[in-house]
């Protein structure tokens, strides 16, 4: 499998201001990252699809110039919420396209913005 | 298109009884399929998955799952129920070749009871 760590695992921001979260593959070269979003009691929502070193695809719905992705390295995706507003909170989690298929998840990141 | 059916949002179990989960896809070509597991504000932990070798899966703490084609199933059993089990389990369809995007069911919640 792949090992993925999330930074930071919560943050808290005003309304208006940007947040950056980040992705890491730790042992692992991953070409392909995903984003997804979680309200509570629900189930995952895919938001894109990272790709290293080319654009991200945006699933329909989606706001990509809200929500920036950038996969610059085999191991790095970041998200940034840009101008994040209190309906933005919610729980993200990233995952790496890992062997066989398989994805492998993150410990996700808490968003409260106020 | 996939998805995939979890009936009911909440299964309680006694401490070593049988655990049954239930899952059902629907998908146009043969599928892989996964059973994860979240644990409260964690991020989701892979517990078996189908990729169309032995139908019968063996995965990690015990849980195993069984593909059966003709009834588009993929039920995720334990023979007996931990406390630690109690959690939020999720299944999931990815379509082999399509760059691994996963559709998720809505997850159901175990709670095991002493």
């Amino acid at each position: 499998g792949a090992v993925v760590s999330q930074h930071p695992s919560w943050v808290i921001c005003k309304s208006g201001t940007s947040v950056k979260i980040e992705c890491r593959s730790l042992d692992f070269q991953a070409t392909t990252m995903f984003w997804y979003r979680q309200f509570p009691k629900q189930s995952l929502m895919l938001m894109a699809t990272s790709n290293e070193g080319s654009k991200a695809t945006y699933e329909q719905g989606v706001e990509k110039d809200k929500f920036l992705i950038n996969h610059a390295s085999l191991t790095l995706s970041t998200l940034t919420v840009t101008s994040a507003h209190p309906e933005d909170s919610s729980f993200y989690i990233c995952s790496v396209d890992g062997d066989q298929e398989t994805q492998y998840f993150g410990p996700g990141t808490r968003l409260l913005v106020l | 298109a996939q998805s995939v059916t979890q009936l009911g949002s909440h299964v309680s179990v006694s401490e070593g009884a049988l655990v049954l989960l239930r899952c059902n896809y629907s998908s146009s070509v043969p599928p892989y399929l996964f059973w994860y597991v979240q644990y409260p504000n964690q991020g989701l932990q892979l517990l078996l998955k189908y990729t169309s070798a032995a139908t019968l899966v063996k995965g990690i703490n015990g849980f195993e799952a069984e593909f059966k084609k003709s009834e588009t199933s993929f039920h995720l059993t334990k023979p007996s129920a931990h406390m630690s089990d109690a959690a939020e389990y999720f299944c999931a369809v990815s379509d082999p070749g399509a760059n691994s995007k996963l559709t998720f069911g809505k997850g159901i919640t175990l709670s095991v009871r002493p």
